[in-house]
């Protein structure tokens, strides 16, 4: 079955280094992957999206690489500040299907 | 409106009891879907519209939730005869187009159901 793994365990880093999530895949072929923040009790927020066909994405400090052959994808915040503490959740598209599949996210602690 | 809204945002509710989840889609989105999210765990895909037609239902747990959305807008989600086991966060999500044609998603901040 179309399985999507996260580091389950937090990720400390100090403020102004770069921070790389990784996300992993199996028994799946997506067309999009998809990055969110999770805030506690809040949902989701939308973040980036990357296409099979692009093998990197950028935004501002956000950085997302996406390799079809490995099935992984990284999720990199560079000069990570105190306010990037959140969970980040990988996502994922199947081709021809209509939902999206969830990673169980990974915690990170930015630390000043 | 401005964003995706939920009410109620907690729910506190007998077992045995029905209770209804609402959500209110940003306007002109046309996709829909429904995920719940237990402590610590992923988002667990419940079901999807497009329009007011439901082409996803895969992932409702058992005959006891349902799901419906009219006018091509509000959503309600119900569950009959709730279990301690339907405790999680309900979250609501709106898109421009369906997952497939690679729109991120809106979420709403989500409702929290305790089933006592």
């Amino acid at each position: 079955s179309q399985k999507i793994e996260q580091n389950s365990e937090a990720l400390n880093i100090q403020e102004g280094k770069t921070a790389t999530l990784t996300c992993n895949y199996t028994n799946y072929s997506p067309a999009y992957l998809q990055w969110y923040r999770q805030d506690p009790g809040r949902g989701p927020v939308f973040l980036l999206l990357i296409r099979e066909n692009e093998k990197e994405k950028r935004k501002e400090r956000l950085k997302v690489t996406f390799d079809t052959t490995l099935k992984q994808s990284l999720f990199h915040i560079t000069a990570s500040q105190p306010a990037d503490s959140a969970t980040y959740l990988c996502a994922l598209d199947a081709t021809g299907g209509f939902k999206t599949i969830f990673g169980a996210g990974t915690r990170l602690f930015v630390k000043a | 409106g401005a964003g995706v809204s939920q009410s109620p945002s907690n729910k506190v509710t007998e077992k045995g009891k029905d209770v209804e989840l609402r959500c209110d889609p940003i306007s002109g989105h046309t996709a829909l879907y429904w995920y719940r999210q237990s402590l610590g765990q992923g988002l667990e895909f419940l079901i999807y519209f497009q329009g007011n037609s439901a082409p996803d239902k895969s992932g409702l747990p058992s005959d006891r939730f349902s799901a419906e959305r009219t006018g091509g807008s509000v959503s309600t989600l119900t569950i009959q005869r709730t279990q301690q086991e339907d405790s999680a966060v309900y979250l609501c999500a709106s898109s421009f187009g369906s997952s497939t044609g690679g729109y991120g998603y809106t979420f709403g901040s989500g409702t929290r159901l305790t089933v006592v």
